[in-house]
């Protein structure tokens, strides 16, 4: 176990349905990174959070949005979802934010079907 | 912003042999070089890091390069074992940012 906790782990839905993906950090780690993982584009960043601010955006779809509560959790919702998003979705975290030089601590993954 | 490439996508070998995997980076600040191994259906897991005042580091088997001035690091694993099999992932970050950029992975095949 990382620590970092994702939920759920599988998610099958149809096409055009809305779906939240739920991710909880290592405990003291402030930072929350989403990442989606297709077969052929490896590790594609989408957004981060800090200590309940969004800090970083990366190739991150208009449909897709996140946010990070008080408690550090942080919700990835995928809107109007299409065959293409289906893909495995990492959440990770890390005690930095500005400083950079931290390793990530990555959950188990949540993995997306969209039929 | 930062771009990472890997070389190779694959990699085979033969078990006791070396691998080595290589990355570069495009952002001269970048000073945080992390690699991961995933194995099939789970998660990335850190395996060792570099920072760009270090030239090398060694943990057991596995060692890393920097070279700064050429902006390429390598990983280096030695007397690989079928448990080595796995995809490997370098990363880059920069000063300022905590974000990781990644390669886009290289998958190690040992042969017993």
């Amino acid at each position: 176990d990382s620590g970092v906790t994702q939920t759920p782990k599988h998610l099958i839905t149809a096409t055009g349905q809305r779906v939240t993906l739920r991710c909880s950090p290592r405990s003291g780690d402030l930072s929350v990174y989403w990442y989606q993982q297709s077969l052929d584009q490896g590790l594609q960043f989408l957004i981060q959070y800090y200590n309940g601010e969004e800090r970083a955006k990366g190739n991150i779809l208009e449909r897709f949005s996140a946010q990070q509560f008080p408690d550090l959790h942080s919700e990835l919702n995928l809107s109007s979802l299409e065959l293409g998003d289906s893909a495995l979705y990492f959440c990770a975290s890390s005690f930095g934010q500005t400083r950079g030089g931290y390793g990530y601590t990555f959950g188990s993954g949540t993995r997306l079907t969209v039929v | 912003g930062e771009n990472v490439e890997q070389h190779p996508s694959t990699l085979s070998v033969q078990e006791g042999d070396s691998a080595v995997i290589k990355c570069t980076y495009s952002d001269s600040a970048s000073n945080y070089f992390p690699w991961y191994k995933q194995e099939l259906g789970k998660r990335p897991q850190l395996i060792i890091d570099i920072r760009s005042n270090v030239g090398e580091k060694k943990d057991q088997r596995i060692a890393v390069t920097l070279n700064k001035t050429a902006k390429h690091f390598s990983l280096h694993i030695t007397e690989t074992q079928p448990e080595d099999s796995a995809v490997y992932f370098c990363a880059a970050s920069t000063p300022g940012y905590s974000t990781l950029t990644f390669g886009k992975g290289t998958m190690l095949l040992v042969s017993p």
